[in-house]
């Protein structure tokens, strides 16, 4: 099984900061890349797909980049309402072990 | 609206077993694959199971293989998880979501399971 291993675990980070979590694959992969943002309590959000398409409704400071084996999404200029944990996830696989990005 | 609703979990004793049901709703269901997720209390997002619109092709992770089995009755617009011989490391809640361009587009509010005795 193709492994996905994500870092930071953690990232602490400022309001308007750029911020980049990495996504690295166990081997090749397609660009069936997914990222998704979670808030305590809630169910997961769909941000990008397909490594770098943002989904409908997701702010333009989010982007999806990469290939191979190494994915990344940026976040530019961090929002207060950005505070959340991320997961990677290759399509019908495994998700990343999440990178919580907390207030610094 | 789009929506997906679980339902059909709860407090179980090891070795027991659950069908978990999730109903769908503002969208045709018949062209949607669709997948259950899980996440244990503090944890992180494990993937278990796909089924395509047709319910003819399906995948499990290896946790669950052999023990859960996923289904749909189109015609209900109903999505379905069987989860059989439950152990304590099964406990958490799992969410029905919908497949889109290789995504997961959109997730139900989830159920919770807990297995204990």
């Amino acid at each position: 099984d193709i492994q996905m291993t994500q870092s930071p675990s953690i990232l602490s980070a400022s309001v308007g900061d750029r911020v980049t979590i990495t996504c690295r694959a166990s081997q090749t992969i397609s660009s069936w890349l997914a990222w998704y943002q979670q808030k305590p309590g809630k169910a997961p959000k769909l941000l990008i797909y397909k490594a770098s398409i943002l989904e409908n409704g997701v702010p333009s400071r989010f982007s999806g980049g990469g290939s191979g084996t190494e994915f990344t999404l940026t976040i530019n200029r961090l929002q207060p309402d950005d505070f959340a944990t991320y997961y990677c996830q290759l399509f019908r696989g495994t998700f990343g072990q999440g990178t919580k990005v907390e207030i610094k | 609206e789009v929506q997906l609703v679980e339902s059909g979990g709860g407090l179980v004793q090891p070795g027991g077993s659950l069908r978990l049901s999730c109903a769908a709703s503002g969208f045709t269901f018949i062209t949607y694959e669709m997948n259950w997720v899980r996440q244990a209390p503090g944890k992180g997002l494990e993937w278990l199971s796909y089924i395509s619109s047709s319910g003819k092709t399906i995948y499990y992770a290896d946790s669950v293989r052999g023990r859960f089995t996923i289904s749909r009755d189109n015609a209900e617009k109903s999505l379905y998880l069987q989860m059989n011989s439950l152990r304590a490391e099964d406990t958490a809640i799992y969410y029905c979501v919908r497949n889109r361009d290789y995504a997961l587009d959109f997730w139900g509010q989830g159920t919770p399971v807990t297995v204990s005795s």
